[in-house]
């Protein structure tokens, strides 16, 4: 089955720094890959995916994310942080088989952003 | 637009009692899913929905039951609710199946407290 580790819990930054939160995926198949973002009290909204081409994603905030295959990686950087971006970054997988059968999306567990003024 | 909504916001249950979370979408998709978020676990699928009329179980569809007589509706029922319910739930749509890289439109979240 696929699965998605994100390997921080919690990423503490001052404003204006540079950040990187870590995800990775064990496939053995194509997949798709999503960074969901969580601001607090709000459902979770798409920032960017990859889906083919360019490895290379970015967002109109100002992320980006790199797929690297043969590392199993998307992690997402932004080159300098703001307050608002402060909220709960979510890594997902998305692919036709692996997934039980079910329709659906294979999320990490989750990165806590805090960006400290 | 809209786009997802859910009723209510916020619940407080006894266990025993049961209740009903309604979602809405005025996309016009043909997919709705229904979550349940927990700290450190992400996201959990319950049930999903790749069309009117039709429900599928997710990998935690134990204690809850949905319906999709609408379109745009995605209910989701607690028929008998337990303290391990206590979550924050999340309904999502998308126009076509996700496992091809379709986005997911969510809602706002039910924040659900038995106790």
């Amino acid at each position: 089955a696929q699965s998605v580790t994100q390997l921080d819990s919690q990423v503490p930054v001052f404003e204006e720094a540079p950040v990187e939160l870590r995800c990775n995926y064990s496939s053995s198949v194509s997949v798709y890959l999503f960074w969901y973002v969580q601001y607090p009290n709000q459902g979770l909204q798409l920032l960017l995916k990859y889906l083919s081409g360019s490895t290379l994603v970015e967002s109109i905030n100002g992320f980006e994310a790199e797929f690297n295959k043969s590392q199993t990686s998307f992690h997402l950087r932004k080159p300098s942080v703001h307050i608002s971006d402060t909220a709960e970054y979510f890594c997902a997988v998305s692919t036709l088989e692996g997934t039980g059968g079910y329709n659906k999306l294979i999320f990490g567990a989750g990165t806590r952003l805090a960006v400290h003024p | 637009n809209a786009g997802v909504t859910q009723t209510p916001k916020f619940r407080v249950l006894k266990t025993g009692q049961s209740m009903t979370l309604l979602c809405a979408q005025d996309m016009n998709h043909e997919y709705m899913y229904w979550y349940r978020q927990d700290p450190g676990m992400g996201l959990r699928l319950i049930h999903y929905s790749v069309g009117e009329g039709t429900t599928a179980k997710g990998e935690v569809p134990d204690g809850y039951n949905v319906s999709r007589l609408k379109k745009q509706n995605f209910l989701l029922g607690l028929e008998s609710a337990a303290p391990s319910q206590t979550s924050v739930y999340f309904c999502a749509s998308s126009d076509r199946d996700v496992r091809v890289g379709e986005t997911q439109y969510f809602g706002p979240g039910t924040r659900l407290l038995v106790l």
